[in-house]
């Protein structure tokens, strides 16, 4: 069966700190993969999103990169942190044919000082 | 972009109930999902949609694909104090991405 995994589950950071997280997927080949970010009471929303190895899409401009340097690992970066990054980031992957539902990590609580 | 409307917001009921939670689009979708988030960690998919008029149980809890593709429903019968989390409606237009709503968050009192 499939899993994913996220790590770390919190982070505490200062601003202007660079952040650097990380997801693996396990159990299936090329899967498409998201980042997603969630405001506390808030549903979530899209950042970026990967269909294949070195292929990014980004939803909304922002001060956070993503990159898949291996078919199976996913990672949300920044050069500088702000506050407004604070939030739980969740990485999910899915099957790439047709429309299939995505599947969630547990989710890493970032926290901005 | 797609916005979607979940409701309520927020859910207060007795151990035993039913619960009832929606979700309204202006736009059409081709699939809608349901999830379930619990606290510290990943939402959870509950239910898969895939054709308009589906109708699909899983246990205590049904769902349904509404005919006009702009709407989604979500019960869960004879409610138990596990049921507490936050629900999430998610519709899909394109392969993969996913819009979801605002979330439902659901009190069980035993």
């Amino acid at each position: 069966s499939q899993t994913i995994h996220q790590w770390p589950a919190t982070l505490v950071q200062p601003v202007g700190s660079p952040l650097s997280l990380e997801c693996t997927v396990e159990g299936t080949s090329n899967p498409n993969l998201y980042w997603y970010r969630q405001a506390a009471g808030r549903g979530l929303q899209l950042l970026f999103y990967s269909v294949g190895i070195g292929q990014i899409s980004s939803e909304v401009p922002q001060n956070l990169s993503a990159s898949r340097p291996q078919d199976r690992q996913f990672i949300l970066s920044s050069k500088k942190l702000l506050l407004s990054d604070s939030g739980f980031y969740l990485c999910a992957w899915s099957m790439t044919l047709g429309h299939q539902p995505q599947h969630f990590g547990d989710g890493t609580r970032l926290s901005i000082l | 972009g797609q916005q979607l409307n979940q409701s309520p917001q927020s859910m207060f009921i007795q151990e035993g109930e039913d619960v009832s939670m929606n979700c309204t689009s202006s736009s059409i979708f081709n699939t809608w999902l349901w999830y379930k988030q619990d606290p510290g960690e990943g939402p959870v998919l509950l239910i898969a949609l895939y054709k308009a008029g589906e109708l699909t149980s899983n246990g205590r809890l049904t769902a349904q694909f509404g005919i006009t593709r702009k709407d989604s429903f979500l019960n869960i019968s004879a409610s138990i104090p596990s049921d507490v989390g936050i629900y999430f409606c998610a519709g899909q237009l394109g392969a993969g991405k996913s819009t979801f709503g605002d979330g439902t968050t659901l009190t069980v009192k035993p």
